[in-house]
């Protein structure tokens, strides 16, 4: 079944605890990227591949570190996590880049990050 | 950097009732893409826009393309309860071919 596999789904960690949520995909996408969801500003784009080994900054950087070591995997870091983290991510992929025509993105389950 | 708006953050319609949310980016893009996301879900790519004007439908649902390419509506007729949800519109290409930015989104609730 094609698919975004995320890694936990919930997890509550304290300040500071380094952290990382795993990402994968089976579906050979070119394009990965992560976003994170808070009440009322919709999903924020944090960074983004367009294949191995590159990477992107998004609207929401800051606090976060991504690697693209391989197609299928695209880890998100949080090296010294804080409260203001806490958040629903997802990752997604897609064969195309969202810039492209015939597009769309698939999108994992989500992980539920609190952070105290 | 790019911006989409998206109105009306909430949406309450009694079955049966036509429903519309809509879309304003900062910039022109060079396509953009509507997603359905559950109560508890993930979000689900619904359709994606990239002619200037176009017009699209999927059963009940009808979504437009402004002319400019900075703007975009969802329309759909006689919701459902099926229906109830997120609606998000995401712009693309405005400033990079890897940047999608989302709307803040719709909550669409349906009572039967």
């Amino acid at each position: 079944e094609a698919q975004v596999t995320q890694n936990p789904r919930y997890l509550i960690t304290v300040t500071g605890k380094k952290l990382t949520v795993t990402c994968s995909q089976n579906m050979n996408h070119e394009y990965m990227s992560w976003y994170r969801q808070d009440p009322g500003l919709g999903l924020r784009q944090i960074y983004y591949s367009m294949n191995v080994e590159v990477t992107d900054k998004g609207d929401v950087p800051e606090g976060y570190k991504v690697s693209r070591k391989e197609k299928r995997n695209f880890p998100l870091i949080l090296e010294s996590p804080s409260p203001n983290q806490t958040s629903l991510y997802f990752c997604a992929s897609s064969f195309l880049l969202p810039g492209q025509e015939n597009t769309e993105a698939f999108f994992g389950q989500g992980t539920r990050l609190t952070v105290v | 950097g790019q911006q989409v708006m998206q109105i009306p953050q909430y949406q309450h319609v009694q079955e049966g009732e036509d429903f519309t949310t809509y879309c304003n980016s900062s910039t022109t893009l060079s396509n953009i893409q509507w997603y359905k996301q559950r109560p508890g879900g993930h979000p689900v790519f619904l359709i994606q826009l990239v002619k200037s004007g176009e017009v699209k439908k999927q059963k009940r649902l009808t979504f437009q393309f402004g002319e400019a390419k900075k703007n975009s509506s969802l329309h759909i007729t006689a919701t459902q309860t099926t229906d109830v949800g997120t609606y998000f519109c995401a712009g693309a290409g405005g400033t990079s071919y890897g940047k999608l930015t989302f709307g803040q989104g719709t909550i669409l609730t349906v009572h039967p």
